[in-house]
């Protein structure tokens, strides 16, 4: 049971350059998650899907696009980087509900120079 | 949404002793209360949560207490170990909003040996 799978781990990007983040969880979860972490400003809610079909913006999502591309899989992308967008990357995922257990990924270390 | 905030941001405790971290929220209608632990590396992991009607919920050296009234819950743990070493969030919620999970800034916990 690999819970949720993010790639890659790391990536380093040129100022203006895009790339997709990906994430896939095999728990059958409805909810899907993505979050930054910046040195104390703790995790900082991105985009999230309650359920296959539908996304709905966090606390910061200029600069970002997802797309729930089925249960399974909730990619992140970014059209054009910017070094504000250096941080790390964690996608999570739970059962449809507030009061369950949320599973996270190991993270995508993303620079951008 | 939630309004949460963590104190304090950073604490050290001598091996042995024991370690309280405090979590205030906004939404009165929260009811699911999780601490989440992160290692260095890796996603946060939930390590203990408890539900509204539910004053105290202990497991091993670890135990979360809860103070609906005021507002806030906390996470204690005793006889502290070098591998409580990490850094802690607490993520409230269940109020009946958006499906977004809100986390605390984080609190720092390092272990004196």
């Amino acid at each position: 049971n690999a819970g949720v799978t993010q790639t890659p781990k790391f990536q380093v990007l040129k100022t203006g350059q895009s790339m997709t983040l990906q994430c896939a969880q095999d728990m059958n979860h409805n909810s899907m998650y993505w979050y930054r972490q910046d040195p104390g400003m703790g995790l900082r809610l991105i985009y999230y899907s309650a359920s296959e079909g539908t996304t709905d913006k966090g606390e910061v999502p200029n600069g970002y696009n997802v797309s729930r591309l089925n249960k399974r899989e909730f990619s992140l992308r970014l059209e054009s980087a910017a070094p504000s967008q250096t941080s790390v990357y964690f996608c999570a995922s739970r059962l449809t509900g507030v009061n369950t257990e949320a599973f996270f990924g190991q993270g995508t270390r993303l620079t951008v120079v | 949404g939630e309004n949460v905030e963590q104190h304090p941001s950073t604490l050290s405790v001598q091996e042995g002793d024991s370690a309280v971290i405090k979590c205030t929220y906004s939404d009165s209608a929260s009811n699911y209360f999780p601490w989440y632990k992160q290692e260095l590396g890796k996603g946060p992991q939930l390590i203990i949560d408890i539900r509204s009607n539910v004053g105290e919920k202990k497991d091993q050296r670890i135990a979360v207490t809860l103070n609906k009234t005021a507002k806030h819950f906390s996470l204690h743990i005793t006889e502290t170990q070098p591998e409580d070493s990490a850094v802690y969030f607490c993520a409230p919620g269940g109020g009946g909003g958006a499906d977004g999970l809100t986390f605390g800034k984080g609190t720092h916990l390092i272990i004196q040996p």
